[in-house]
């Protein structure tokens, strides 16, 4: 347990299906991050939310959506995904002053 | 040029080696350093994270930054094969954006 909990672990969607992964996190912190891990590619921030507000979005395409609707959970609504967006997306926390990001166990994606 | 290179191995090393594992980069706006461990089918754990230049140890496991070489090492002494996972370098440089190397696959045979 990482204190860092994602749902669902696997998700096998077709490219005209809406689906939504969430994130909780129960270690008091005040910083969010949505990830995505690719094959042979490094990790690639997505999303970045301090204190529920959006800080950064790194020209991540539209048919990614992230909320957050409190400082301890996260979603990120998918619609319209490509096969290319097949991936292992990884949520992350913080706090607001500390680099640390504690993460947790992934959703592996699978867009067919 | 990447900002993070480090060498995807995959590395193989007898148990009891001394393994090192090495990032390079290129921007020396980099303040923070961390070093993620990632097991197979599971989410990258923190191991260890320095700030400055020079050495950090944390039982078998060393931390090293040379700011001016724009090089950081983590060394594991004793392996285990309870080590075997892919390490991840990771640098920040404020805005809470991490940067992440590739990850070297390493496994250590019994």
């Amino acid at each position: 347990e990482t204190g860092v909990t994602q749902t669902p672990r696997h998700l096998v969607m077709g490219m005209t299906n809406k689906k939504s992964l969430k994130c909780e996190q129960h270690l008091g912190h005040n910083a969010m991050y949505w990830y995505k891990q690719s094959a042979k590619k490094p990790l690639e921030l997505m999303f970045v939310y301090n204190f529920k507000e959006q800080t950064e979005n790194n020209s991540v395409p539209s048919r990614f959506s992230p909320e957050c609707p409190n400082s301890s959970h996260l979603f990120l609504h998918l619609h319209t995904l490509q096969p290319e967006d097949s991936a292992l997306y990884l949520c992350a926390s913080s706090r607001r002053d500390n680099p640390e990001a504690f993460f947790g166990q992934g959703t592996r994606l699978t867009v067919v | 040029q990447k900002e993070v290179e480090q060498d995807p191995g995959p590395l193989s090393v007898p148990e009891g080696a001394i393994v090192s594992l090495n990032c390079t980069y290129s921007n020396s706006a980099f303040q923070y350093f961390m070093w993620y461990r990632q097991y197979s089918r599971k989410g990258p754990e923190l191991l260890m994270y320095t700030y400055s230049s020079g050495n950090k140890e944390d039982g078998r496991f060393t931390a090293q930054v040379d700011k001016s070489s724009k090089y950081i090492s983590l060394f594991i002494r004793d392996s285990q094969p309870s080590d075997s996972a892919t390490y991840l370098c990771a640098l920040e440089q404020g805005a809470q954006k991490l940067v992440f190397g590739q990850g070297t696959r390493l496994t250590i045979n019994p």
